[in-house]
Order: C-alpha cells, then structure tokens, then sequence
C-alpha cells in the first residue's frame, strides 16, 4: 500500500464550474502524476511533478492546472469544467527509493460533467 | 519518445486455456516495461515489470511476460486462465534512466468463459 488517497471519489458537476481533485501521499515521495482514464484510450498523463512547487504538463493537459504546495499534496485544477472532461481520474506516485520505474496507483476519482 | 501498440482491445478465453496478451513497444533507450492489472471500479495494480535484468519475467498471479529485443514484444502470458483473472489489462513503458513517466497501452479486456 502507497499510501494514496483521492479526494473525491465521486463527483457530478455542471459544464462551466470549477472542479479540484486531490490526491494525497502519506510517504513523501517526491513525483506525483495525473493520469486521466477514458475507454479506447487506456491512461494519458496530465500533469506530473517532480518537486514541491516543479510541475510538467503531460500529453493531454489542455484545460488542466495543478498545483503542489507541499510534498504530500498533488491538486489538479479544472477551471471551467467541460463534458469532454468527463474522465475517470487517477493519481500515481514513483516509489523513491530502489527506483525501478513503476508507479503505484491511487482508487481514482470519476468526475461527470453534465 | 516511447509508445506502446497493445493487439487486441478485447480478448476471450475458456476457463484453463492459455491467456496471451500481446505487447509490442517503441522506444529510443533501452525501456523498462510493465504490465498493470485494473479489476472493475478500481485502480491499477502492478502485475510485472521488466527492468533489464531476467528477459524472463514471473509476476503475480501466475503471469509471466517475455521481453524479446528483437521483435519489440512483451507479451503477457499465463497457462491456465480462471475465472478470477477477467479485468484489464495495460502494458506501459518508461526509459530506464530519469523521469519519464510511464506511457500506457489502450488496454486489453480479458474475458473468462466458464
């Protein structure tokens, strides 16, 4: 267990709205990762950080912000939600010691945009 | 850059039959690879990983993979399937070195016929 959890779990939004989704690690690893999950398209990264305040955008971060102000807090920001955002999304931290390039998934957040 | 071609977005077996999955990557560096589990309304859980050492892979659940070099491939295989191994599958691939994070497969969706 990597000590992810997802805030929230669940959410249904109206197109338009601001949405933030949290993802947080008990453990202090240094890189955090957004990923979004969509039929047909497997999982594309979002946003990822290597560093309190040091984020990259991924391939599919139009629309997307994020923001890490401390170690254990990865927040991804959707400021003005839209139904093609309509996604399953998930958190992902590298382990970081004896780095050998997995990374460990939290339970995902499915956010609906109506 | 590293890409991942996953045959088949869905795959059915009878229960004891031979599961193959098959994975073909790209990459420009030497890759570490992997094979993620995802059951229904959950995250994604790490089944094997290759990372240069045995090309030969054994990883949970009675599943193995083989990395073979010259055909880019790294097939996911288990002997007998059961019921209990009906999820989806990923294969992902990131470089050895640095951090680049992992880029994922579209997914295979394994079916077990009883």
């Amino acid at each position: 267990d990597a000590g992810i959890t997802q805030s929230p779990r669940h959410k249904v939004t109206e197109t338009g709205t601001p949405v933030t989704l949290r993802c947080h690690q008990t453990e202090n690893h240094r890189y955090m990762y957004w990923y979004r999950q969509d039929p047909g398209h497997g999982l594309r990264l979002i946003h990822y950080s290597y560093g309190v305040k040091d984020t990259d955008k991924g391939e599919v971060s139009d629309g997307y912000s994020v923001s890490r102000s401390k170690t254990e807090d990865f927040l991804l920001t959707l400021e003005s939600a839209t139904s093609s955002q309509t996604s399953v999304y998930f958190c992902a931290i590298r382990v970081s010691v004896g780095y050998t390039g997995e990374l460990f998934f939290g339970e995902g957040s499915r956010l609906t945009v109506l | 850059a590293q890409s991942v071609t996953q045959l088949g977005s869905h795959v059915s077996v009878s229960e004891g039959a031979l599961v193959l999955l098959r994975c073909n990557y790209s990459s420009s560096v030497p890759p570490y690879l992997f094979w993620y589990v995802q059951y229904p309304n959950q995250g994604l859980q790490l089944l094997l990983k290759y990372t240069s050492a045995a090309t030969l892979v054994k990883g949970i659940n009675g599943f193995e993979a083989e990395f073979k070099k010259s055909e880019t491939s790294f097939h996911l295989t288990k002997p007998s399937a059961h019921m209990s191994d009906a999820a989806e599958y990923f294969c992902a691939v990131s470089a050895n070195s640095g951090n680049t994070p992992l880029v994922f497969g579209k997914g295979t969706r394994l079916s077990v016929i009883a």
